[in-house]
């Protein structure tokens, strides 16, 4: 079956380092992929997608490419701030119905900055 | 703001006393959807309302019930909570406005069971 296997954290930086949070998929078919974060206390908010091979899906300086020929989904920052510290998830979609979809989400890579 | 609205955000009840957890959204989508999060793991899909239509996870346990009375309004119901049914549980939606993949999360309720 369809399935995300994201880096393992916690994943601790400096303010300013660059980050790379990898993430590896298994699918049937042509998923969209995605980065969800969720902040202390808050639930989940789409952070990026991306719908087909070779889409980098980008916002708030975090990109990410659908790269087909290796199935992964690396997210990339050039520069972290303290308020990028979250735990962010890798996901992908298995639409079933034309409406609705099955998400299907990684474990989750905690990140922490510090000042 | 639309948004997608769970109460209670905690919630402690006794193994085997039933707890009914709500999910209210402003959004009119159309699709309703309950994962299960427990500590460091993935959101794991318990079932979703496509409109009206219930859709159950193959592996998700009796014990969990829905209720979807209105568009706007969906409830967990956990008939006899065991320990192991202690997670936060995460409310979200789509619908055809936002594309179907794209889901907006509420802020979740913890559930802990003593």
């Amino acid at each position: 079956g369809n399935s995300v296997t994201q880096m393992e954290g916690p994943v601790t930086l400096s303010e300013e380092a660059f980050l790379t949070i990898n993430c590896t998929y298994t699918a049937t078919g042509y998923p969209s992929l995605f980065w969800y974060v969720q902040y202390p206390g808050e639930g989940l908010q789409l952070l990026l997608k991306a719908t087909k091979a070779d889409d980098k899906g980008s916002n708030k300086g975090f990109e990410a490419t659908y790269r087909k020929e290796t199935t992964s989904f690396h997210l990339e920052k050039g520069s972290v701030q303290v308020s990028d510290s979250a735990v962010y998830f890798c996901a992908l979609s298995d639409l079933r119905y034309s409406s609705a979809s099955k998400i299907i989400f990684g474990s989750g890579t905690r990140l922490s900055i510090r000042p | 703001d639309a948004m997608v609205i769970q109460n209670p955000r905690y919630q402690v009840t006794q193994f085997g006393k039933p707890v009914t957890l709500s999910c209210s959204q402003t959004l009119n989508h159309n699709v309703m959807y309950w994962y299960q999060q427990k500590s460091s793991q993935a959101p794991k899909l318990l079932f979703h309302y496509y409109d009206k239509d219930f859709n159950n996870e193959a592996d998700t346990p009796d014990n969990f019930q829905s209720r979807r009375p209105n568009t706007s309004f969906c409830f967990l119901d956990i008939r006899s909570p065991g320990l192991g049914d202690a997670a936060m549980y995460l409310c979200a939606t789509s619908g055809r406005q936002s594309g179907a993949n794209v889901l907006t999360f509420g802020a979740g309720s913890r559930l802990t069971v003593l």
